[in-house]
C-alpha cells in the first residue's frame, strides 16, 4: 500500500466553481501535513500547511481527519491560474516527506 | 534572497556513466533533501542531510550517494546510470531536519535523461 494516495483526477471545472479532493495516508504516526502545487515541468511549491483544526488561506481550505487518516483541499471561486497538479505531502515520524502522485485540476474559461 | 539553486538544469548521459548533481540551499537553511520525480508520479525521497550527516535515506540502491558540505550545499552522485534513472531530480531545503511543520522549499530541479 502506498504511503500517500490521491485521486489523480483530472478535475475539469469552470471558472468560479468550487472543487475539492482528498488524499489518504497510511502511517498513523504522521505528524505534519502539507499541500504543494506543481505546475507542468516545474518544481513543487508549498501551498499551505494543514493543521489539526483545519485552516484557510484565501480561497483555499484544508482539513485534516486523523481518525480516518485523510486530508482534504477545497478551492473556492476557481481561477484559471489554479490549474495545476496538487500534491498531498505527509511528514512521518521519521521526518521524511512522502508525496502523493498528485491530483490534476484544470480550470476552464 | 535567492531560493534553492540546482545545477545543471538539464543533463544527458548514457548508460553506465556517472553523474553529479549540485544544490545550494536557501541562506540559513541547514537541511537538504533530494528527491527523484518520474513523469506522472510524485517526488520520491532519496536522502536527507543535516549538518553534513545523513539523517534519512529512501529506498534507492547503493548507486545513489550524497554528501553535504560545511556551507550546507550538497551533491547527489549516481553511478552506473540506468535508463530508469531518467527523471527530474529535486533538491529541497529546510531550516531544520526535524520538528513539526518544517516545510521544504524546492529548487527548479535537474532534468536527467539517460540514453
Amino acid at each position: 500500500r502506498k504511503e500517500v494516495e490521491q485521486d489523480p483526477g483530472p478535475f475539469n471545472v469552470p471558472e468560479g466553481a468550487t472543487v475539492a479532493f482528498n488524499c489518504t495516508y497510511s502511517n498513523s504516526a504522521s505528524q505534519s501535513f502539507f499541500w504543494y502545487r506543481q505546475d507542468c515541468r516545474k518544481e513543487p511549491k508549498l501551498l499551505m500547511s494543514v493543521y489539526s483544526s483545519g485552516n484557510e488561506d484565501g480561497r483555499f481550505t484544508a482539513q485534516l481527519n486523523r481518525a480516518s487518516q485523510y486530508i482534504s483541499l477545497l478551492i473556492r471561486d476557481s481561477k484559471l491560474s489554479d490549474s495545476a497538479t496538487y500534491l498531498c505531502v505527509v511528514n512521518g515520524d521519521d521526518y521524511k516527506l512522502s508525496f502523493g502522485a498528485g491530483t490534476t485540476v484544470t480550470v476552464r474559461a | 534572497d535567492a531560493g534553492v539553486t540546482q545545477s545543471p538544469t538539464h543533463l544527458i548521459k548514457t548508460r553506465g556513466q556517472h553523474v553529479t548533481l549540485r544544490c545550494s540551499p536557501i541562506s540559513g537553511h541547514k537541511s537538504v533533501s533530494w528527491y527523484q520525480q518520474v513523469l506522472g508520479q510524485g517526488p520520491q525521497f532519496i536522502f536527507q542531510y543535516y549538518e553534513k550527516e545523513e539523517r534519512g535515506r529512501g529506498n534507492f540502491p547503493d548507486r545513489f550517494s550524497a554528501r553535504q558540505f560545511p556551507n550546507y550545499s550538497s551533491e547527489l552522485n549516481v553511478n552506473a546510470l540506468l535508463l530508469g534513472d531518467s527523471a527530474l531530480y529535486l533538491c529541497a531545503s529546510s531550516l531544520e531536519w526535524q520538528g513539526l511543520y518544517q516545510p521544504q522549499h524546492f529548487g527548479d530541479g535537474t532534468r536527467l535523461s539517460i540514453l
